[in-house]
């Protein structure tokens, strides 16, 4: 079985500052990696995925994320934060290799400190 | 509006009595899935469908059924609730395949097991 390892599970960080949030995981067969953004009493929205291709991938809100094979990383980033940014982000993986099931990280609450 | 619905939003019940989630996308996704989110825990999955009739176990399938017998309908059952199934339920769909695997999430049910 897949696990998914999100290092932080509570970021603040001052507005308009940049922001990484870590996630690790254990296959070392491909994977199809995505993060979700949950913001207060809602669902889920995905930000971004990794299916193939460029290691760099751009989502919505100014959010990317960088995959690394090597390191089995995919982090996020934001070069500079708002408010509403706040929320909970969740790190996950799928795909064929894991017979279509999908893996969540734990989950890294993101507060944007005014 | 494309969408996934779930009912009820909030349900408290006893234990031992037989509840269904009900779960309905309008996408003709192929793709269904179930997660259970805890804090500290993450989402969890608890069973997903890849199809009509075509079910398969997640992380945390023991205490739930589900059936796919129409390709917009993924209905969650606990037959016997018990209180460590207090959780917050999400129902999830997307189409198959990699050039998609986005997920579309339901708003959520939150079930209270006394």
């Amino acid at each position: 079985a897949q696990s998914v390892t999100q290092l932080d599970s509570q970021v603040p960080v001052f507005e308009e500052a940049p922001v990484e949030l870590r996630c690790n995981y254990s296959s070392s067969v491909s994977v199809y990696l995505f993060w979700y953004v949950q913001y207060p009493n809602q669902g889920l929205q995905l930000l971004l995925k990794y299916l193939s291709g460029s290691t760099l991938v751009k989502g919505i809100n100014g959010f990317e994320a960088e995959f690394n094979k090597s390191q089995t990383s995919f982090h996020l980033r934001k070069p500079s934060v708002h408010i509403s940014d706040t929320a909970e982000y969740f790190c996950a993986v799928s795909g064929p290799n894991t017979g279509n099931q999908f893996y969540f990280g734990t989950g890294t609450s993101l507060t944007v400190i005014p | 509006e494309a969408q996934v619905t779930q009912n009820p939003r909030y349900l408290i019940t006893v234990t031992g009595k037989k509840l269904t989630v009900t779960c309905s996308q309008n996408m003709n996704h192929e793709y269904m899935s179930w997660y259970r989110q805890d804090p500290g825990l993450g989402l969890r999955q608890i069973y997903y469908s890849m199809n009509v009739e075509v079910t398969d176990k997640g992380d945390v399938p023991e205490g739930y059924k589900v059936s796919r017998k129409e390709k917009r309908n993924f209905p969650l059952i606990l037959e016997s609730p018990s209180p460590n199934q207090t959780s917050l339920y999400f129902c999830a769909s997307s189409f198959l395949g990699r050039s998609t695997y986005e997920q579309y999430f339901g708003p959520g049910t939150r079930l209270t097991v006394t």
